[in-house]
């Protein structure tokens, strides 16, 4: 059974950092490509970030692009989000979602429970 | 960016009735699109993807439809469990967008 599991989330000022990781396990992790994406509270969903298997490939929304850094350890079966100066609209329930097949990017078939960021002073 | 709308913000409904809801892009997006529903305060699940392949597990009475510009997300008899709020999503380009959402209430 596939499981993903978010952790890191919290509260943090604005202009501060956090660090979420994701672990994955039920299969192999370094076949997929993986994203994030978030949901601000009563908010729809927004993509954050995107990696592919091998971490050739990333992208970013420009919302975050240049504050954000998505990674991957597939020895550890792990995904991370970088996040550098927190902003207050950054306040959001953060999902890691695996891509639903190695050879399909963006289609996002299996979530993790998610992880709430909150960013106030 | 590809922009995604959707239509209507929010249906009522009843149970068994046939459910319609509009996607819309702002640019050809061929037939890569994704629908997804959410309950609250869970993760979003993948009920289509190409725009009419039924996800793995979903029920038959969830099929999508359309290409280019337009899609539909159609429920041919409403469930109770349905009663949810359903997502498009395109992934035509490496910056995937979403639509903002349509809630389906109890009438």
């Amino acid at each position: 059974e596939v499981q993903l599991v978010e952790s890191g989330g919290g509260l943090v000022k604005p202009g501060g950092s956090l660090r979420l990781s994701c672990a994955a396990s039920g299969f192999t992790f370094s076949s997929y490509s993986m994203n994030w994406v978030r949901q601000a509270p009563g908010k729809g969903l927004e993509w954050v970030s995107s990696i592919s298997s091998s971490s050739s490939y990333i992208y970013y929304a420009d919302s975050v692009k240049g504050r954000f850094t998505i990674s991957r350890d597939n020895a550890k079966n792990s995904l991370y989000l970088q996040m550098n100066s927190l902003r207050a609209e950054d306040t959001a329930v953060y999902y890691c979602a695996r891509d639903r097949a190695p050879t399909i990017f963006g289609v996002a078939s299996n979530w993790g429970q998610g992880t709430m960021v909150t960013v106030s002073s | 960016d590809i922009q995604m709308t959707q239509s209507p913000s929010t249906l009522s409904a009843s149970v068994g009735d046939r459910v319609t809801i509009t996607c819309r892009a702002s640019q050809s997006i061929s037939s890569w699109l994704a629908w997804y529903q959410q309950k609250p305060g869970k993760a979003p699940k993948l009920l289509i993807y190409k725009a009419s392949s039924l996800e793995s597990g979903v029920p038959s009475r969830f099929s999508g439809s359309g290409s280019g510009t337009e899609f539909t997300l159609t429920i041919s008899s409403l469930q109770p469990d349905d009663f949810a709020t359903y997502y498009c999503q395109q992934y035509n380009s490496y910056s995937l967008t979403f639509g903002g959402g349509t809630k389906v209430e109890i009438k």
